[in-house]
């Protein structure tokens, strides 16, 4: 396993227009987080799943903001409708619960870049 | 509400010693991590606190005071490649992560 993918890496996208990220964890890890995080500032809590359970949607989060985890493995983002202030990366991370390593430590994926015209 | 404070950006020399301080306010307290970040590159998990006291790892070490809501990372034998963003994480009550702006860590030679 080579760790947590996201895919696109990057994405140019015009205002108005909807877009998909995915995220491929770690193969066996439980936890999926999305992140979003812009220059200078730490990462921004998106959603989480436990397996295909979304457990926690941040209150931030518009209604054009969703994610899925169908069977529990890779997740995807979709944000309808982009605006300017979208542009953002958006970090995928996995964890395992229960594993003998620190508890909650979070391996992330390389990012999608968006960025909207 | 919840706050974790960094300082924003920090200087040190090739060689040298640095700390980096983190304080935070949080609703609970389940661990705090710290996280490397290259720019444009993804957090990298560097340590993880949940007891008062001094974990050590190499030239890594990391410091926790619970009661003073307290953090500091400190890097030893400071390398060129040590340039980065330093980001400061408290889990909270609901076991969510709440992150620091991060610290952007310059090492000049």
């Amino acid at each position: 396993d080579t760790g947590v993918s996201q895919n696109p890496r990057h994405k140019i996208t015009k205002r108005g227009q909807n877009v998909t990220f995915r995220c491929d964890p770690i193969s066996e890890h439980n936890r999926l987080y999305w992140y979003r995080q812009t220059l200078g500032q730490g990462p921004e809590f998106l959603t989480y799943f436990q397996n295909e359970a979304q457990l926690e949607k941040s209150r931030l989060l518009s209604d054009r903001f969703s994610a899925e985890r169908p069977k529990g493995s890779f997740s995807t983002l979709e944000i309808q409708r982009t605006e300017q202030g979208d542009s953002a990366m958006y970090l995928c991370a996995s964890s395992l619960d229960g594993t003998g390593g620190p508890p909650g430590e979070l391996f992330f994926g390389e990012g999608s870049r968006l960025t909207v015209l | 509400g919840q706050n974790i404070d960094q300082p924003t950006e920090m200087t040190a020399t090739e060689g040298a010693i640095v700390q980096i301080n983190c304080t935070y306010q949080t609703s609970g307290f389940n661990g705090l991590f710290w996280y490397q970040q290259h720019a444009g590159e993804a957090p990298t998990f560097l340590s993880y606190n949940v007891l008062d006291g001094l974990e050590e790892k190499g030239r890594f070490s990391s410091f926790l005071s619970r009661s003073k809501g307290y953090s500091y990372l400190l890097l030893k034998e400071l390398q060129m490649k040590d340039s980065a963003s330093y980001l400061c994480a408290v889990r909270d009550s609901n076991y969510q992560l709440i992150w620091g702006a991060g610290t952007k860590l310059i090492i000049k030679p």
